[in-house]
C-alpha cells in the first residue's frame, strides 16, 4: 500500500534556485529515507533520517523530519542541472526492513 | 567500488512465456529486495530475503512468481506464464542489517510482447 506520498508531482526550477519538495506519511515509521532516480537508472540513496532526528544535511541537501505531522521535506540547494532527476521518499516501519515508496516528485533545473 | 548487478539490462518475451531475472548482491548484505516499477512511477514491493531465507513475501503474485537467493549463487526472480501486465522494469536492491539504504541495482526492463 502506498505510504509516501510527495508533492509537487513535478517541479521545474532555474539553476541555481533552491528545490523543496515535500512527503506525507500515514504510519509510524523507524526512519525515512531518500532516493534519487536518474532516468532509465536505479534509485541512489540520498539520506536517511531517523525517527528521533529533526533534521539532517548532507551537502547541498537538507532533509528535516516532523513525526507529530507525519511529514518530511527534501531541500537542495543552488541546484544544477545534473540534479535533474525524480526524487523518491521511502519510509521504513515497525521491525520490518521493507521500504515503502512514495510516487516521486520529476524535478527539472533548466540551466 | 560496491554495486548490486543484475542480468540481463533488458528481456523480451512473448505472453506465456517464461522470464528469469539475476541479481548479485553485494557481499555482506544480509538483505536482498525486488521491486516492480511500472511507468516510471510507484515502486511496488515484491519480495524480500534475509540470507538465503524469504522474510517477505507479501508483495509477490503467489501464482506465477517465485525468487531465490541460494547460497554461492545470484539470486534470481522467475515469473512463469508472462502477461502483458508484467512489463515493467525489475529492480534488485541489497542492505545491511538495521535500517541503512538501499544499494540498487540498474533494473532488469522486461517487455511482454
Amino acid at each position: 500500500s502506498q505510504q509516501g506520498e510527495e508533492d509537487p508531482q513535478a517541479l521545474s526550477i532555474q539553476e541555481g534556485e533552491n528545490a523543496t519538495m515535500n512527503c506525507s506519511y500515514k504510519t509510524s515509521i523507524n526512519n525515512l529515507q531518500w532516493y534519487r532516480q536518474n532516468s532509465g537508472r536505479g534509485l541512489v540513496h540520498l539520506i536517511l533520517i531517523r525517527s528521533n532526528e529533526r533534521e539532517k544535511h548532507s551537502g547541498r541537501l537538507r532533509v528535516t523530519l516532523d513525526t507529530s505531522k507525519k511529514s518530511s521535506s527534501l531541500l537542495i540547494t543552488a541546484s544544477r542541472a545534473a540534479d535533474t532527476a525524480s526524487y523518491f521518499c521511502a519510509t521504513a516501519q515497525g521491525g520490518s526492513e521493507k521500504l515503502v515508496f512514495g510516487k516521486g516528485t520529476k524535478l527539472t533545473v533548466n540551466p | 567500488g560496491e554495486e548490486v548487478a543484475q542480468t540481463p539490462k533488458h528481456l523480451v518475451r512473448g505472453e506465456g512465456q517464461k522470464a528469469k531475472l539475476y541479481c548479485a548482491p553485494i557481499k555482506g548484505h544480509s538483505y536482498v529486495f525486488w521491486y516492480q516499477q511500472v511507468l516510471k512511477n510507484e515502486f511496488k514491493f515484491l519480495i524480500s530475503f534475509q540470507n538465503e531465507n524469504v522474510f517477505d513475501e507479501t508483495g509477490m503474485p503467489k501464482e506465477r512468481f517465485s525468487a531465490k537467493c541460494l547460497p554461492n549463487s545470484p539470486c534470481s526472480l522467475e515469473i512463469q506464464a508472462t502477461k502483458l501486465e508484467d512489463s515493467a522494469v525489475y529492480f534488485c536492491a541489497s542492505s545491511r542489517q538495521g535500517f541503512y539504504g538501499y544499494t540498487f541495482g540498474s533494473g532488469t526492463r522486461l517487455t511482454v510482447v
